[in-house]
């Protein structure tokens, strides 16, 4: 079964600085890899997800992630941090076999001034 | 386009009690599934329902069921409430059942307090 793991529970950056949420994976098979976002008191907002297309994927609000399989990783990055980005980033991991969603546990982004 | 709507946003129940959580997916979408969330447990899955059948099922105990409509719209619905119950329960929609190309698109959750 596949799994997923977010390597920081917490990410601490600056307005205006770079962010990365770490993401590892393990799938049996070609796996489909998602990121979202969760602001408080809200539901799950889809950023961005990798089908086994272009390997390095943008998607909203200036987020983008790198598919790379010989590291199993699916990072996501930004090259600028804004207030609004304070939020928890959930990593997720599907494959086509059971076509079931593992989720890893988060991570809590926070924008200082 | 209306998205993922669930209902009610937040419940109280006492233990013991059953409670009926409802799902309207987006137009369109015949997949529903659902999901719960607490700050120990992360989210886990529940059930999945595609076209009126349950497709897949999480590792929940049986006070946990549901069910999908015709029209799609889910419910699920928890008897015998635990304390440990308390968590938002997220429902979320797909166009179709193949969820590694599209994703799910989710609602804002119904809270939910066991007290």
């Amino acid at each position: 079964a596949q799994s997923v793991t977010q390597l920081d529970s917490h990410v601490s950056v600056s307005e205006g600085t770079p962010v990365l949420l770490r993401c590892n994976y393990s799938s049996s098979y070609s796996p489909s890899l998602f990121w979202y976002v969760q602001h408080p008191n809200k539901g799950l907002q889809l950023l961005l997800k990798y089908t086994s297309a272009a390997t390095l994927v943008k998607g909203i609000n200036g987020f983008e992630a790198e598919f790379k399989k010989s590291e199993t990783s699916f990072h996501l990055t930004k090259p600028s941090a804004h207030m609004s980005d304070a939020a928890e980033y959930f990593c997720v991991v599907s494959d086509i076999n059971n076509n079931d969603m593992r989720f890893g546990a988060g991570t809590r982004l926070t924008v200082k001034p | 386009k209306a998205g993922v709507t669930q209902t009610p946003r937040y419940l109280i129940k006492t233990r013991g009690q059953q409670v009926t959580l409802s799902c309207s997916p987006i137009s369109g979408h015949r997949s529903v599934s659902w999901y719960q969330q607490t700050p120990g447990q992360g989210l886990q899955f529940l059930f999945e329902y595609f076209s009126e059948t349950q497709r897949n099922k999480g590792n929940f105990p049986g006070r946990f069921s549901g069910r999908q409509f015709s029209n799609s719209r889910s419910e699920m619905n928890v008897s015998t409430l635990e304390l440990g119950d308390s968590a938002l329960y997220l429902c979320a929609s797909s166009l179709v059942a193949d969820t590694t190309n599209y994703g799910y698109t989710f609602g804002s959750g119904t809270r939910l307090t066991v007290v």
